[in-house]
């Protein structure tokens, strides 16, 4: 089975605190990525990345980055948390899709919630 | 206007009934079309997905693909109370390898 493991099911910080989330996959997925969810909202797409030191933009960058140094392992950086980054972040992972593939299937993790007081 | 739009919800119906739960879009490059199921504290996980048109079953559930209109559905029969969750349709194209999320709807089902 896949495995997207996120480094705290909970977190609570302060205004203006660097926060980094953690995500690791064990499937040795070349696609990897960062959402947030909110209530209304749905999923976000904040960065994603096609493979070690790649990454791309999504819809919601701003006030994030990311780094992804080792294959299995994608960071989400908040460099001055804010009231609004206040979410659910999700980490996902997907194989690169080849030809005859019908799906594009990604995996998730189990979510961080992140507080931002 | 988003590219893909999911009916809102929520949606609450009795233990048995056939639950219909539905998307649009505007993208006509999109040919893969994923179901996620996610259960209120956890991320998503794919429940079904369907390549370009038609449809396809997996025992109660049943996922529709109509390109023409630009339009997919999730059918569940007997729905149980853990069907209870929120339903996210997802789809993408040939190139990208991300994928466009709908917003979700919640379902409960009450026994």
């Amino acid at each position: 089975d896949v495995k997207v493991t996120q480094s705290s099911r909970y977190l609570v910080k302060r205004t203006g605190e660097k926060v980094f989330l953690e995500c690791v996959q064990d499937m040795d997925h070349e696609n990897m990525f960062w959402y947030r969810q909110d209530p209304g909202l749905g999923l976000r797409l904040i960065y994603f990345s096609y493979d070690v030191k790649m990454k791309e933009k999504g819809d919601i960058p701003e006030g994030y980055s990311v780094s992804r140094e080792k294959k299995e392992r994608f960071s989400l950086i908040l460099e001055s948390a804010s009231t609004n980054q206040t979410s659910m972040y999700l980490c996902a992972s997907s194989p690169l899709r080849l030809a005859g593939d019908h799906t594009d299937t990604q995996y998730f993790g189990p979510g961080t919630r992140l507080t931002v007081l | 206007q988003k590219e893909v739009e999911q009916d809102p919800g929520p949606l609450s119906v009795p233990e048995g009934a056939i639950v219909s739960l539905n998307c649009t879009y505007s993208n006509s490059a999109f040919q893969y079309f994923m179901w996620y199921r996610q259960y209120s504290r956890k991320g998503p996980e794919l429940l079904m997905y369907t390549y370009s048109s038609g449809n396809k079953e997996d025992g109660r559930f049943t996922a529709q693909v109509d390109k023409s209109s630009k339009y997919i559905s999730l059918f569940i029969r007997d729905s149980q109370p853990s069907d209870s969750a929120t339903y996210l349709c997802a789809m993408s194209d040939a190139n990208a390898g991300k994928s466009t999320f709908g917003d979700g709807t919640t379902l409960t089902v009450k026994p």
